[in-house]
């Protein structure tokens, strides 16, 4: 699997939209752009994913960059629930975590 | 969204026991089943792909004596952890996909092994 860059954590507040930045450079042309979250002593869980084009759920919304290198996952009011480890992984046909962003929401 | 079921949710065992974890899916057929560990505050690492009615592809570093994966159904894989040690101590997760390629997967709760 492609390498992704996340950073180690972010802060946000309450009700305040947060944005998950993630950078794989190395993407291929094949490869979708998952994320999962995991909160703590739980399994993963699905959030969204994508290809080339941005894309909404009723969780969070996924911004692909033109080039494909950068993706943004947009949650667009952060609660109490959503404080979690958030993974952006490539996927071809296996997962491959890596450290994933652990988000902080602060009431 | 589908259902992964995982059991038990913790076991304790002594060291040189084998312990089994049952992976199912509840709503839907998987073909593949994936098997994962994670130690305390690190991402998990995937062991093994379990696919129905043939045998385990494990990764690298893995032994697959030791840890011995049976998909017999289209909605049921075991991992067993032979002969276990405290170092097998850790969190176990299964996951099931819908379909291969582009589909997300969808994770058990995990069981928590602890090796005494």
């Amino acid at each position: 699997d492609a390498k992704t860059t996340q950073p180690n954590s972010m802060e946000s507040n309450e009700e305040e939209p947060v944005h998950l930045p993630c950078n794989h450079s190395t993407i291929s042309g094949t490869d979708y752009i998952h994320w999962y979250r995991q909160l703590p002593s739980q399994g993963p869980e699905y959030v969204i994913h994508g290809l080339t084009s941005n894309v909404n759920n009723r969780m969070a919304s996924l911004a692909i960059a033109e080039d494909r290198k950068s993706s943004t996952l947009i949650l667009h009011r952060a609660t109490l629930r959503d404080a979690a480890v958030y993974y952006c992984i490539l996927r071809d046909y296996k997962l491959t975590f890596g450290k994933g962003t652990l988000l902080t929401v602060n009431p | 969204g589908a259902v992964v079921s995982q059991h038990p949710s913790r076991v304790i065992c002594k060291s040189g026991t084998s312990v089994k974890i049952e992976c199912r899916s509840l709503d839907f057929q998987a073909t593949t089943m994936f098997w994962y560990r994670q130690f305390p505050k690190q991402s998990l690492m995937l062991m093994a792909t379990s696919n129905e009615g043939s045998k385990a592809t494990y990764e690298q570093g893995v032994e697959k004596d030791k840890f011995l994966i049976n998909h017999a159904s289209l909605t049921l894989s075991t991992l067993t952890v032979t002969s276990a040690h405290p170092e097998d101590s850790s969190f176990y997760i299964c996951s099931a996909g819908l379909a291969g390629g582009t589909y997300e997967q969808y994770f058990g709760p995990g069981t928590r092994l602890t090796v005494t």
